[in-house]
């Protein structure tokens, strides 16, 4: 599975955008891009995942480049709640295993 | 519809000691995985679940054993425990083998003395 790299923390103003990056510059043709996220003392919660093209859902948006090796996880408006640890994490179809890093903190501010 | 739950919600243990977590997965999932998470770190892939047998293993040793039932619950058995088995050890189910959505209970903190 490919390495994802992740910055270790970020904040974000209540009622922002939160714009969350991720570099894997070794994905592989078939392997998708999945997001989690983990509020404190909680499971990790899936948020989005997507293979070439953009996605969307009710709690975030997915921004793949061209060539696959980097994206960028949008909250389009950040609210406290929103404060977790981000997981940006590459998964091959085959395979079951997520292979989490050590994801990047967001912290909301009010 | 509950979510995935997991028992016990904490567990003190003693080295060398055995250990036993349950999980019963969302309703209407067959397919379940366990994960351990250190303090400060992501979750570690440790074994999936699927049809009562073992389909993927992480690196871990064979202390770590799990069972699946018919009714999917599904246990993880650790044996002769040691300080560094002291994590939060996480249930995820999904509907499937290969899924895209995997599914997180709370975790149970296991803490080894």
């Amino acid at each position: 599975d490919a390495k994802t790299t992740q910055p270790p923390s970020m904040d974000c103003a209540e009622g922002r955008a939160a714009n969350l990056p991720c570099n894997h510059s070794t994905i592989s043709g078939n392997e998708y891009v999945y997001w989690y996220r983990q509020i404190h003392s909680q499971g990790p919660q899936y948020i989005i995942h997507g293979l070439k093209n953009n996605e969307t859902n009710e709690m975030a948006s997915l921004i793949i480049t061209e060539d696959r090796k980097s994206s960028t996880l949008i909250l389009p408006h950040a609210t406290l709640r929103d404060t977790a640890v981000y997981y940006c994490i590459v998964r091959g179809g085959a395979t079951n295993k997520l292979i989490f890093g050590t994801g990047t903190l967001l912290a909301v501010q009010p | 519809d509950a979510g995935v739950t997991q028992s016990p919600t904490h567990l003190i243990k003693t080295r060398g000691q055995q250990v036993t977590l349950r999980c019963s997965p969302k309703s209407g999932h067959d397919t379940v995985s366990w994960y351990q998470q250190a303090l400060g770190q992501g979750p570690q892939f440790i074994f999936q679940y699927y049809e009562e047998e073992e389909r993927q293993r992480g690196n871990f040793p064979d202390r770590f054993s799990g069972h699946q039932f018919p009714n999917y619950s599904s246990e993880l058995n650790v044996n002769a425990l040691l300080l560094g088995d002291s994590a939060l050890y996480l249930c995820a189910s999904q509907e499937g083998q290969f899924a895209y959505e995997q599914y997180f209970g709370p975790g149970t903190r296991l803490t080894v003395t």
